[in-house]
């Protein structure tokens, strides 16, 4: 089955861009979603079809997908940005999640 | 303003069976792929299943496949999650998810419906 690979944890300080992975075999060739979702929250989408972000998501949240890697950016990250951060895409007629990464501001 | 309302959780017996409601409003039910994602306590995101639109076209995840059952009624914009023979591992939180008609994301989420699988 298809995976997708988060790194557990990312740190940054205020201000500062973080950057968050998500890998899997030609990535690129898929459209990936992110989300993120606050302790006992619903998970909110911030990113669709690997650019692009809905209406209500500051520009601040960028994303780009190629090769094997989709990247979300949050520019000028905020301490109301710390959240877990998962990627999402379909496979083979399966949705497929990363496994999440914890954003932490500090 | 798009709702969805998760009801029907609770505390299952392993091998029981609980069927999940999920009540929609705000936009046009049988136009919108809906699907369950689950997350157990602590972990991450998991999908459950799909179902299109229409109804017609239904998936699901290895785990559940052969034991839950996705289905919608559109007349009542109603989407429902037979969930037979759970374990223990099914425990988790269950969520209704709306696909979006353009994009392919979860543009909206339900609060929840917490289920416990125990003896």
């Amino acid at each position: 089955s298809y995976q997708m690979n988060q790194p557990p944890s990312v740190s940054v300080s205020p201000g500062q861009t973080a950057t968050i992975t998500c890998s899997g075999d030609k990535l690129g060739d898929k459209y990936v979603h992110w989300y993120h979702q606050k302790p006992g929250q619903s998970p909110v989408l911030v990113i669709y079809q690997d650019t692009k972000r809905p209406s209500g998501i500051p520009e601040r949240f960028s994303g780009s997908n190629s090769g094997n890697t989709a990247t979300l950016t949050i520019s000028g990250t905020q301490a109301m940005d710390e959240a877990d951060y998962y990627c999402q895409a379909w496979d083979s007629s399966k949705v497929v999640f990363g496994g999440g990464t914890k954003l932490t501001v500090l | 303003e798009v709702r969805l309302l998760e009801s029907g959780g609770g505390l299952v017996q392993p091998g029981g069976s609980l069927r999940l409601s999920c009540a929609a409003s705000g936009f046009t039910f049988s136009s919108s792929a809906m699907s369950w994602v689950r997350q157990a306590p602590g972990k991450g995101l998991e999908w459950v299943s799909t179902i299109r639109g229409s109804g017609t076209g239904t998936f699901y995840a290895d785990s559940v496949k052969g034991r839950f059952l996705i289905s919608r009624d559109n007349s009542r914009n109603t989407l429902y999650l037979q969930t037979n023979s759970p374990r223990v591992d099914d425990t988790a939180v269950y969520y209704c998810a709306k696909e979006s008609e353009t994009s392919g994301g979860f543009d909206s989420w339900g609060q929840g419906t917490l289920v416990t699988v125990s003896s």
